[in-house]
């Protein structure tokens, strides 16, 4: 079965800061993993997405994540965080052959001027 | 393309009164999906759909129904409405082929429902 954990629901930086938010998964077979940010008011919208090949995944607004099979891990991270980032960031999991996605619960970025 | 678009945007129920949710998407994905936001919680899957007339359960389907009768249509009927059912409810899409993993979902924007 597949699963999901995001650590932390609340993240807070300083603008300019590095970003980084954490997603764990759970897997039986190889997954498909996804970023999603979701705008105050709006739906969600992917920022990037691993599927196979290479293991770091570079997504819009300057966001990239990293796959470690080793560690089961797809962490987002951005090198300078902007004012605009703020929002909620979900990390789904999607099993080979499985078309129902499981997403964590949400990080709320917080960011500070 | 519109993408995935949905009515209305906000609505104020009571209790045991009933509604439907309308949810288009104009770009001819044959996967739909109904979610539900609440607070801390992430989304919760209520109904999926593979394909037209084909409907299934996700993970929290009490006190809704679905059809889809079109590639385009899935809307979501909530029967006799409880305070439970405050929540935010998002429609969703995405193209599969066969039995490959499910590719990217597209949202639409939202219904906000409060029941009192």
């Amino acid at each position: 079965a597949q699963s999901v954990t995001q650590l932390g629901s609340h993240v807070s930086v300083s603008e300019g800061a590095l970003v980084l938010l954490r997603c764990n998964y759970s897997s039986s077979v190889p997954p498909y993993l996804f970023w999603y940010v979701q705008y105050p008011n709006q739906g969600l919208q992917l920022l990037l997405k691993y599927t196979t090949g290479a293991t770091l995944v570079k997504g819009i607004n300057g966001f990239e994540a990293e796959f470690k099979k080793s560690e089961t891990s797809f962490h987002l991270t951005k090198p300078s965080a902007h004012m605009s980032d703020a929002a909620e960031y979900f990390c789904a999991v999607s099993e080979g052959g499985s078309y129902i996605p499981t997403f964590g619960r949400g990080t709320s970025l917080i960011v500070h001027p | 393309n519109a993408g995935v678009t949905q009515t209305p945007k906000f609505r104020i129920l009571k209790i045991g009164q009933s509604m439907t949710l309308q949810c288009t998407q104009d770009m001819n994905h044959n996967y739909m999906y109904w979610y539900r936001q609440d607070p801390g919680m992430g989304l919760k899957l209520i109904y999926y759909s593979v394909g037209a007339g084909i409907t299934d359960k996700g993970e929290v389907p009490n006190g809704y129904n679905v059809s889809r009768s079109t590639t385009e249509d899935f809307p979501l009927r909530l029967e006799l409405a409880a305070p439970s059912q405050t929540s935010v409810y998002f429609c969703a899409s995405s193209y599969s082929r066969g039995l490959a993993v499910q590719e990217t979902q597209y949202f639409g924007p939202g219904t906000r429902l409060l029941v009192l």
